[in-house]
């Protein structure tokens, strides 16, 4: 079975600041990995994915995050948030084979403020 | 493209009441889920359908709870009786499973609808 942590509920963050936050994942086997976000009375959008192939994926919006497999982690990270960055967002993984079954961490609420 | 569509948005109703939540799925997708989030628990997925049939209900909490897919363009997912505990976000998503399903190195992406509030008093 996998699960994922995420430790921090809440990170506040000043504008144009960078931030990072983190994700660690336990699985006996191969997973792929995942970054949702949620915006306030949304549906999750997937932000970026790692499946294979080069370890650091980046989103449209200036997000990236690098897989660590030794450290079994994903975090995201953006050297400069805006104010419309605050958001919910969720680490997730799935087997990379069978039913890809997504697991959720708990999400982490990014706090962009002025 | 509409995206997944929920209805209703919100939900009050008292326990004990039948409640149903509807979900249209994204025109051409063949798999649907339905999840359920709270603070306590986070995203849990509840039940998973692919070509209208249901793959995975382990994660449905109780026989309270049931979902249906009778076609291709349309789920429910229904809670009788409901309790104040069912109090939660449903989101349906929708996925396209394609012929190389199961293959390495291959995803099919899940979108999300906006979700249904539901509050039991």
């Amino acid at each position: 079975a996998q699960s994922v942590t995420q430790l921090d509920s809440q990170v506040p963050v000043f504008e144009e600041a960078p931030v990072e936050l983190r994700c660690n994942y336990s699985s006996s086997v191969s997973v792929y990995l995942f970054w949702y976000v949620q915006y306030p009375n949304q549906g999750l959008q997937l932000l970026l994915k790692y499946l294979s192939g080069s370890t650091l994926v980046e989103s449209i919006n200036g997000f990236e995050a690098e897989f660590n497999k030794s450290q079994t982690s994903f975090h995201l990270r953006k050297p400069s948030v805006h104010i419309s960055d605050t958001a919910e967002y969720f680490c997730a993984v799935c087997m990379n084979t069978g039913f890809q079954k997504l697991v959720f961490g708990t999400g982490t609420r990014l706090l962009v403020s002025p | 493209d509409a995206g997944v569509i929920q209805s209703p948005r919100h939900e009050v109703t008292e326990m004990g009441q039948e409640v149903t939540l509807r979900c249209k799925p994204i025109s051409g997708h063949n798999s649907l889920f339905w999840y359920r989030q709270t603070m306590m628990r986070g995203l849990e997925l509840l039940i998973y359908f692919n070509n209208n049939v249901p793959i995975d209900d382990s994660g449905m909490p109780e026989d309270r709870f049931s979902a249906k897919m009778p076609n291709a363009s349309f789920s429910t997912l229904k809670i009788q009786p409901s309790e104040p505990r069912d109090s939660a976000v449903y989101f349906c998503a929708s996925s396209f499973r394609s012929p190389s399903f199961g293959q390495r190195r291959s995803y099919n992406e899940q979108f999300f609808g906006p979700g249904t509030r539901l509050t039991v008093l």
